[in-house]
């Protein structure tokens, strides 16, 4: 079966950096995608890989190594407002989305 | 720019009872597409349209409908509601080019008594 699987929950604090991990295993793969969902709120689009590597925008990264089948998120410079669920989404071989639970972060002072 | 419309926010229904719910973009999107959220599990897709006058299964279609009649908009519609589909429902929809990423409505928190 598809399987995605990141951390239920995570904590860090204000000013510090945190890593989500997330490892997939689906039928095929055509990109993985990062997803931050404030309580209550709808999920926004926050980063694309397809290649391996790293890819940077701003306090937020996102890498991919797809031989091990496995994408970190990278925030930098932690702000309250990063408190939130990270999802991660993998589009499998029929170019369709596969959702992990999410990782809910909590940000303390 | 008003991206994904969907209402309602919220609806409370009895077991049995039917309700449709609304989604509208403005952003000239081919592909719309309906999920659930539910606590400890990822979205599940439901319904899908690529087009107008044209929808598919989604993960866990049974128990609903949908309807794409323009480009604009796709209907959600549970004709006899049940407590296994209270859930967060959202709509989404997806462009075309370089990033194919999901647009998503607000939300609609639905509880089935």
């Amino acid at each position: 079966g598809q399987n995605i699987d990141q951390p239920t929950e995570m904590t860090a604090t204000e000013g510090a950096i945190v890593q989500i991990n997330c490892t997939y295993q689906t039928s095929g793969f055509n990109g993985l995608f990062w997803y931050q969902q404030h309580a209550g709120e709808a999920p926004t689009f926050l980063s694309y890989n397809v290649l391996d590597g790293l890819e940077e925008k701003g306090r937020f990264s996102s890498f991919l190594s797809r031989s091990k089948g496995y994408s970190y998120l990278l925030l930098k410079e932690l702000q309250m407002k990063d408190s939130a669920s990270y999802l991660c989404a993998v589009t499998d071989s029929n170019y369709q989305l596969i959702w992990g639970a999410g990782t809910k972060l909590i940000i303390k002072p | 720019n008003a991206g994904v419309t969907q209402t309602p926010k919220f609806q409370v229904l009895k077991t049995g009872q039917s309700m449709t719910l609304q989604c509208a973009q403005d952003m000239n999107h081919e592909y719309m597409s309906w999920y659930r959220q539910d606590p400890g599990m990822g979205l599940r897709l439901i319904h899908y349209s690529v087009g107008a006058g044209i929808t598919d299964q989604g993960e866990v279609p049974n128990g609903y409908n949908v309807s794409r009649l323009n480009k604009r908009e796709f209907s959600l519609r549970l004709e006899s509601a049940a407590p296994s589909q209270t859930s967060v429902y959202f709509c989404a929809s997806k462009g075309t080019g370089e990033i194919e990423k999901l647009f998503f409505g607000s939300g609609t928190q639905l509880s089935v008594l």
